[in-house]
């Protein structure tokens, strides 16, 4: 059972645009919503992370918006720049327990 | 500061093969993972070490174990490597398990012919 669920599985956008990318959860202990990013050949890295006693956290280009009720997290980002093509993965934890993360969204920003 | 280091960065074995993949963290961190990456399965959970002296299985433990060595190194073991193990490995460590940020290796990409 696939407890984050992430779409779309590759994304294309134009620059300038805004990208956005959802994830899906079941499991409502989980308290814990990061977003990494991974170029190629690197280890992800953290990008975001919000906990569910906020509905958005924005960091420069970057927000996750959090729905509670629906278990939903997205990722947007405004003006979308060339170097902003990576792979992007959702996550989520409860307690002290690991991440468990999506499949993953390969963004690809043309010029 | 090197963060988590894992070596080999490359590996080709033949089927019934072993090895170990090796991981050192320098952040003084309590918790060490071992994820595996595959095109379109994202990132599985292999093994994690919630602590020094501590293992637990995750998703896909089948046909690896593991040891922590103390509180700076992690390795994985594939006692007899199968063609179903070429992929991505990559080791994370976090300060603790959980809601804090996990920093990762760059990664092993481990072939098995």
């Amino acid at each position: 059972q696939q407890q984050v669920k992430q779409s779309p599985q590759s994304l294309i956008v134009q620059k300038g645009g805004i990208s956005i990318i959802n994830c899906a959860y079941e499991n409502t202990a989980f308290d814990y919503f990061p977003w990494y990013q991974q170029f190629p050949g690197k280890g992800p890295a953290l990008l975001i992370a919000i906990r569910p006693d906020v509905s958005e956290k924005k960091e420069g280009r970057f927000t996750i918006s959090f729905n509670k009720s629906a278990k939903q997290f997205s990722l947007h980002i405004m003006d979308s720049q060339p170097g902003d093509s990576a792979t992007y993965f959702c996550a989520a934890s409860r307690g002290n327990t690991p991440l468990v993360f999506g499949k993953g969204t390969r963004l690809s920003v043309i010029a | 500061n090197a963060g988590v280091t894992q070596t080999p960065k490359f590996q080709v074995l033949k089927t019934g093969q072993s090895m170990t993949l090796q991981c050192a963290q320098d952040m003084n961190h309590n918790s060490m993972y071992w994820y595996r990456q595959d095109p379109g399965m994202g990132l599985r959970l292999i093994y994690y070490s919630a602590s020094e002296g501590t293992t637990d299985k995750g998703e896909v433990p089948n046909g690896y174990n593991v040891s922590r060595l103390n509180k700076r190194e992690f390795s994985l073991r594939l006692e007899s490597a199968a063609p179903s193990q070429t992929s991505v490995y990559f080791c994370a460590s976090s300060a603790a398990q959980g809601n804090t940020e996990a920093f990762f290796g760059q990664g092993t990409r481990l072939t098995v012919v």
